[in-house]
């Protein structure tokens, strides 16, 4: 068990839908990323928030967006949902100023119908 | 942006035998590289990493090599067992460059350990 949650496991939906996923890093870490792994992308970084703000971008679409709040939890919104977007989707957390490991969460599993 | 390649992308290994998987990284600012080990349908678990200030890292039958003038590193498992069976992702990332912490990931390599 890494500590980090993710809810929830699995999530199926159809298409045009729109899907929340949650997730909560480990105790003291202040940074949390998000990694979409599909079969042909392989793991792919989305996105990064750092204490609040998002730190860097990597190849979210447009129709993506997350947040992270204040008690650090993170939520990745996905809407107007398209088949390609059935994925796993992982967050990780790291604390940071050069610890950069970055530890996963079980992942949701998405599908889109 | 970074590209990481990632050589075999299957490899079968009789057991007790050893296993080396390759990754090439092209942005000379990564410097912290990770493996993980993924099992089908699980989250990908860190088993090991090493630093740019580093040559080489072991830790039990697991080491890690790297070569910053080549810009490739390597992962060495020994005496592999059954359980070692799973798919392994190498990883770069700029690491110490605070607030720019996103991984790279290589393609994969499937090992399988014949019993």
């Amino acid at each position: 068990d890494s500590g980090v949650t993710q809810t929830p496991k699995h999530l199926i939906t159809a298409t045009g839908q729109r899907v929340t996923l949650r997730c909560s890093p480990r105790s003291g870490d202040l940074s949390v990323y998000w990694y979409q792994q599909s079969l042909d992308q392989g793991l792919q970084f989305l996105i990064q928030y750092y204490n609040g703000e998002e730190r860097a971008k990597g190849n979210i679409l447009e129709r993506f967006s997350a947040q992270q709040f204040p008690d650090l939890h993170s939520e990745l919104n996905l809407s107007s949902l398209e088949l390609g977007d059935s994925a796993l989707y992982f967050c990780a957390s790291s604390y940071p100023g050069g610890a950069d490991t970055q530890y996963f969460g079980p992942g949701t599993r998405l599908t889109v119908l | 942006g970074e590209n990481v390649e990632q050589h075999p992308s299957t490899l079968s290994v009789q057991e007790g035998d050893s296993a080396v998987i390759k990754c090439t990284y092209s942005d000379s600012a990564s410097n912290y590289f990770p493996w993980y080990k993924q099992e089908l349908g699980k989250r990908p678990q860190l088993i090991i990493d090493i630093r740019s200030n580093v040559g080489e890292k072991k830790d039990q039958r697991i080491a890690v090599t790297l070569n910053k003038t080549a810009k490739h590193f390597s992962l060495h498992i020994t005496e592999t067992q059954p359980e070692d069976s799973a798919v392994y992702f190498c990883a770069a990332s700029p690491g110490l460059t605070f607030g720019n912490e996103k991984l790279t990931f290589g393609t994969g390599t499937r090992l399988t350990i014949i019993p």
